[in-house]
């Protein structure tokens, strides 16, 4: 497994833009798929999107496609994911985790996670 | 978008039980289905992948079943440590979509 470390807590004004950063260690950053969730406080896990930086293309859930980016530096081995126009809704814990493929089966899952970044939104 | 369904949504169980609880998927996964354990103020945790497949690491007292859209998730032997809320999470098709969860109270 990889260990991912996340950004800290943010308090952000309705209307702004937030950016999370997720630095990996373990070896790999390049060529396996980071992504990133949210879990609203009390609330269930939401995919948002992911990215794998070796093909540096990001897919994103539909629900955000224009409000977020996921990017990827190589040389740091840090991804990271900015989400705009904020709202109260988008209060929540925001994670990073790696999609895990299981051998040469097409079994994946998430295998290792960040421990979390609280995203506050709040005039 | 996949739609997920678990049941049920809360229990109250006493060391010692046998708990089960189930997961519906609004079309067939085959066996494309990890199911998770989540305690409060911690990331998720993969004790099962591909239905029935126990991740390394993880006690023996878990298992996983089903296949197409029943898919169940069994603690043989509840645990102190087991409290947590429990949440299964399709790999078929993206975008990735996880159930509500179920929380289990001891």
């Amino acid at each position: 497994q990889v260990q991912l470390v996340q950004s800290g807590a943010e308090v952000k004004k309705p209307g702004s833009s937030v950016k999370v950063s997720c630095k990996a260690s373990g070896g790999g950053f390049s060529s396996y798929s980071t992504n990133w969730l949210r879990q609203a406080p009390g609330q269930g896990l939401e995919w948002m999107g992911g990215i794998v930086p070796i093909l540096a293309t990001p897919n994103y859930a539909q629900k955000f496609q224009g409000r977020v980016t996921i990017t990827a530096d190589k040389s740091t081995n840090t991804a990271s994911m900015e989400l705009s126009s904020l709202r109260s809704e988008d209060t929540a814990v925001y994670y990073c985790a790696r999609w895990f493929r299981r051998g040469a089966t097409n079994q994946f899952h998430f295998d290792s996670w960040g421990q979390g970044t609280l995203v506050t939104v709040s005039s | 978008d996949i739609q997920m369904t678990q049941s049920p949504s809360s229990l109250s169980a006493s060391v010692g039980d046998r708990v089960t609880m189930t997961c519906r998927t609004s079309q067939s996964m085959t066996y494309y289905l990890n199911w998770y354990q989540q305690k409060p103020g911690k990331a998720p945790n993969l004790l099962i992948y591909g239905a029935s497949s126990l991740e390394s690491g993880v006690p023996s007292r878990f298992s996983g079943s089903g296949s197409g859209t029943d898919f169940t998730l069994t603690i043989s032997s509840l645990q102190p440590e087991d409290f947590a809320t429990y949440y299964c999470q399709q790999s078929f098709s993206a975008p990735w979509t996880f159930g509500p969860g179920t929380k289990v109270e001891i």
